[in-house]
């Protein structure tokens, strides 16, 4: 079992430039998470999805930010156009039906300038 | 929508001593409540978690304890050692099918 698995691992960009981060979750899980991670505000769900539909985009900024997961084993968050503000790191993590318990990828650490 | 917090902040202490983390939450309908490591450069890793139905868990060194009717969990960690070192996060759910909300972190320095 590879986990989860997220690239880049890093991410430098100017601000106003696209930036996509990837997700593949565990083979079997049916959730997917993508978190983001600052100091200040610890780790906030930006969105979910259930057998890839969409089942809660409340933390997600919907005028820059947007999720796909266009099949099981892949996801995409795309933020268009970056700003300073969105430097963070973002985790995807996923989950096998019926469980609690998420597991994490190790994270793209993203820096706008 | 759930809101976790946790205490303290930030969490010293010799090895050997124990360390307590604290965290309540606000949705009575949450039934799952784990804890997770998180290393420096690396994602949260499970370390041990509880189910609404069950007051305590142990494992080895660490336990969790829940108070259903007060709304809180903590975390205990007897003996500590330098590698457990860390930023700590507390996490409730619904397990039917929402989304783990974590609370904000705990790090937790142990000094030899």
């Amino acid at each position: 079992d590879a986990g989860v698995i997220q690239s880049p691992r890093h991410e430098v960009t100017e601000m106003g430039q696209e930036v996509t981060l990837r997700c593949k979750p565990i083979s079997g899980h049916d959730y997917l998470f993508w978190y983001r991670q600052t100091m200040m505000q610890g780790l906030e769900l930006l969105v979910y999805f259930n057998n890839k539909a969409v089942m809660d985009d409340s933390g997600m900024p919907k005028d820059r930010f947007s999720a796909k997961m266009p099949n099981a084993s892949f996801s995409t968050l795309k933020i268009q156009p970056s700003e300073p503000r969105d430097s963070a790191v973002y985790f995807c993590a996923s989950r096998r039906p019926g469980q609690g318990a998420n597991t994490f990828g190790s994270g793209t650490r993203l820096t706008v300038v | 929508g759930e809101n976790v917090e946790q205490h303290p902040s930030t969490l010293s202490v010799q090895e050997g001593d124990s360390a307590v983390i604290k965290c309540t939450y606000s949705d009575s309908a949450s039934n799952y409540f784990p804890w997770y490591k998180q290393e420096l450069g690396k994602g949260p890793q499970l370390i041990i978690d509880i189910r609404s139905n069950v007051g305590e868990k142990k494992d080895q060194r660490i336990a969790v304890t829940l108070n259903k009717t007060a709304k809180h969990f903590s975390l205990h960690i007897t003996e500590t050692q330098p590698e457990d070192s860390a930023v700590y996060f507390c996490a409730a759910s619904n397990q039917a099918g929402t989304a783990l909300i974590f609370g904000k972190g705990t790090t937790l320095s142990v000094s030899s």
